[in-house]
């Protein structure tokens, strides 16, 4: 069964370090899409960030980065010098040749001052 | 407006009551999807349309009803909801069904 796994229901972390937000999956397709979306208080997801399963190097998108281990299944989102409006709710989500894309339970990360 | 819109933001209705939500994307994409987010749980899935046809639908009770007229617009017609039914109802399109979704801000339902 395809399932994503984050096992961190909260995180708080100093503003400006980094932070590391986990994600495991399971999945016996050989073709898929790992996504990252940040949720703020407001209720819109946004995307952050996209790794295909077939890519070599881990995508980046500025302070965003996603460590992807084939292997271990796991697609962890690092959070470069964290900002206070990083603060939200934050969702790994895999999507299948199905096309359905299938939510982890999220973690809510906390930045303080 | 750009992205994708939806309204209203907030809605509170009795259970006797028929209401619609509306979604809209000015991104020029071919998928559309109703997702239901409860407190506690993960996004369910409740409905798919490709090209204004629906694709999936999730075993989604019947007193939440679909409509895509075409591929910039997609309603849900909510009539006898239950009080288990209040959440965050979000919205989302894709280029196609593989591609990146991109989501509006939600609608909170709350139902008395």
């Amino acid at each position: 069964a395809q399932k994503i796994t984050q096992t961190q229901p909260g995180m708080f972390v100093q503003e400006k370090e980094a932070v590391t937000l986990d994600c495991t999956y399971d999945t016996s397709d050989q073709s898929y899409g790992l996504f990252w979306y940040k949720q703020p208080s407001s209720g819109e997801m946004i995307f952050l960030i996209y790794q295909g399963s077939y890519d070599e190097q881990n995508a980046t998108e500025g302070r965003y980065s996603l460590n992807f281990q084939k292997a271990r299944k796991s697609a962890n989102l690092v959070i470069s010098a964290s900002q206070l409006g990083d603060s939200a709710m934050y969702f790994c989500a895999m999507i299948l040749v199905a096309q359905k894309l299938v939510f982890g339970q999220g973690t809510r990360l906390t930045i303080n001052p | 407006e750009t992205g994708v819109t939806q309204t209203p933001r907030h809605l509170v209705m009795g259970m006797t009551n028929k209401k619609s939500l509306k979604c809209e994307q000015h991104l020029g994409h071919n998928a559309m999807y109703w997702y239901k987010q409860s407190a506690k749980k993960p996004l369910e899935l409740m409905f798919v349309y490709s090209l204004e046809e629906r694709v999936e639908n999730n075993s989604v009770p019947s007193r939440f009803s679909p409509e895509c007229p075409n591929s910039s617009h997609l309603f849900l017609h909510l009539h006898t909801l239950q009080p288990e039914d209040s959440a965050l109802y979000l919205c989302a399109s894709s280029q196609d069904v593989i591609d990146t979704q991109y989501f509006g801000p939600g609608t909170r339902l709350t139902v008395l």
